[in-house]
């Protein structure tokens, strides 16, 4: 079955970096877009980009460029994102989501979530 | 930018009651290629999101048919008959064109 796990927790302090893994399982990872979606605690979904899984092009909504990056370790089948300088406000659950088809509907399968906590 | 504004911000409901939810966009959604990308999520507590309805009205694989969702252009509603425990969450409407959520619309006990 389609399964995407994300790595645990983190606890960070402003101006540092965390990295994010998503891994999947259960289907052809390269044939289907990850996408990654941010919630801030209490409040709504916010979609934050995504990463053509088969040519590696990460394309990023304007809320998140800079210093939020998409990569991929395809032969691991997974998917990572790292945010480089954080910020309190960057403290948030964030999901990755596997497309339905090849590109769309765009959010079919989720991960858990990852909850990064940005704290000094 | 598009805005999706969803009434109302909480539902209280009763089991076994209809519920109604409502997502307004500032523009069509109306794709050149004559589709339209408007699905609905359910977050239940604690839970990761889950995809309802995609293409306005198209039930994703599992999703009970007790979930209708209807609409066209700019105006799309999600109904939920004889709603069940499972059903209570957070709803959320999402455009796929210019990638943008609602703010979401609370199902609850009355």
């Amino acid at each position: 079955q389609i399964q995407l796990v994300q790595s645990g927790p983190e606890l960070k302090k402003p101006g540092e970096s965390v990295k994010i893994s998503c891994k999947a399982s259960g289907y052809t990872f390269t044939d289907y877009a990850m996408h990654w979606v941010k919630q801030a605690p209490g409040k709504g979904l916010k979609w934050m980009g995504w990463i053509n899984t088969y040519t590696g092009k990460p394309t990023y909504a304007d809320d998140f460029k800079g210093r939020f990056v998409f990569s991929l370790e395809a032969s691991a089948s997974t998917a990572n994102l790292q945010i480089s300088n954080l910020k309190n406000e960057d403290t948030a659950t964030y999901f990755c989501a596997r497309s339905g088809t090849r590109v769309y509907p765009p959010f079919a399968y989720w991960g858990q979530g990852t909850l990064v906590t940005v704290s000094s | 930018d598009v805005v999706l504004t969803q009434t109302p911000v909480a539902q209280p409901v009763t089991l076994g009651d209809q519920a109604s939810i409502s997502c307004r966009s500032s523009q069509s959604l109306v794709h050149s290629n004559g589709n339209t990308y408007l699905e609905w999520y359910l977050q239940k507590p604690g839970q990761s999101p889950q995809l309802l309805i995609y293409k306005v009205s198209n039930r994703f694989s599992g999703v009970p048919d007790r979930f209708i969702g209807s609409g066209s252009g700019s105006d799309f509603t999600l109904k939920i008959s004889r709603v069940e425990p499972e059903d209570l969450g957070v709803y959320y409407c999402f455009q796929a064109t210019l990638y943008t959520f609602g703010a979401g619309t609370k199902l609850e006990l009355k």
